[in-house]
């Protein structure tokens, strides 16, 4: 069965400056997608970026960056010029793909990120 | 805002009880998955749903059922409800399976 580790329940980090969140993850399948969400005090759930496992480049949305590391099963995500916003739950999620089946994100325990001034 | 929505935001109801969650997924998606959020369990999939037919079962207790209707929203039904029960119930849909998804604000469901 595939898992989603995240192992730092909680990071800081000051205004400003750049964080990264690890996540690991194990499969046997190798069509897949990577995501991390984000979930703030609001609880709303929200997609902050999305990784292609057949895709070797890192992803990059503004200020959000992941390093993928697909033989490591390594899916870190980079936060540059953090700001107090960005404050929030951080899940790292797996989802296989091509599964007619169907299939369901399978999500890591998440990593409290705090922000401060 | 995903384009997901969910209604009722906030429930609060008694043990024993049956209560209906409602979910609309953004338009064009269809398929529409149930995840339960509590303090405990973290984030657990409950059941998915693509185009009116179930598709994946996760942790769903017998206790629970859903069905996506012709015009593709969701609905999940929770009876003889327990304390443990109280949690977030999110809806999340998805243009195909195995796609990113997108979910609604979630249900706060308390059992007292």
């Amino acid at each position: 069965a595939q898992t989603v580790t995240q192992s730092q329940p909680e990071m800081s980090v000051q205004e400003a400056e750049t964080v990264t969140l690890s996540c690991t993850y194990d499969t046997s399948e190798s069509d897949y997608y990577l995501f991390w969400y984000k979930q703030p005090p609001s609880r709303q759930m929200i997609l902050v970026i999305r990784q292609e496992a057949y895709k070797q480049q890192n992803a990059t949305e503004n200020r959000f960056s992941v390093n993928f590391q697909k033989a490591a099963k390594s899916f870190s995500l980079k936060i540059s010029d953090s700001q107090l916003g960005d404050a929030a739950m951080y899940f790292c999620a797996y989802i296989e793909r091509g599964n007619q089946a169907g299939t369901a994100l399978i999500f890591g325990k998440g990593t409290t990120l705090s922000v401060s001034s | 805002d995903s384009g997901v929505t969910q209604t009722p935001k906030h429930l609060i109801t008694a043990t024993g009880q049956r209560v209906t969650l409602r979910c609309s997924p953004r338009s064009g998606d269809l398929s529409v998955y149930w995840y339960q959020q509590s303090l405990d369990q973290g984030l657990q999939f409950l059941i998915q749903y693509y185009n009116g037919e179930e598709r994946a079962k996760g942790n769903i207790l017998e206790r629970f059922s859903a069905q996506q209707f012709p015009d593709l929203h969701s609905e999940l039904n929770l009876s003889s409800l327990e304390l443990g029960d109280s949690a977030l119930y999110f809806c999340a849909s998805s243009v195909r399976q195995g796609w990113e998804q997108y979910f609604g604000p979630g249900t706060r469901l308390t059992v007292t």
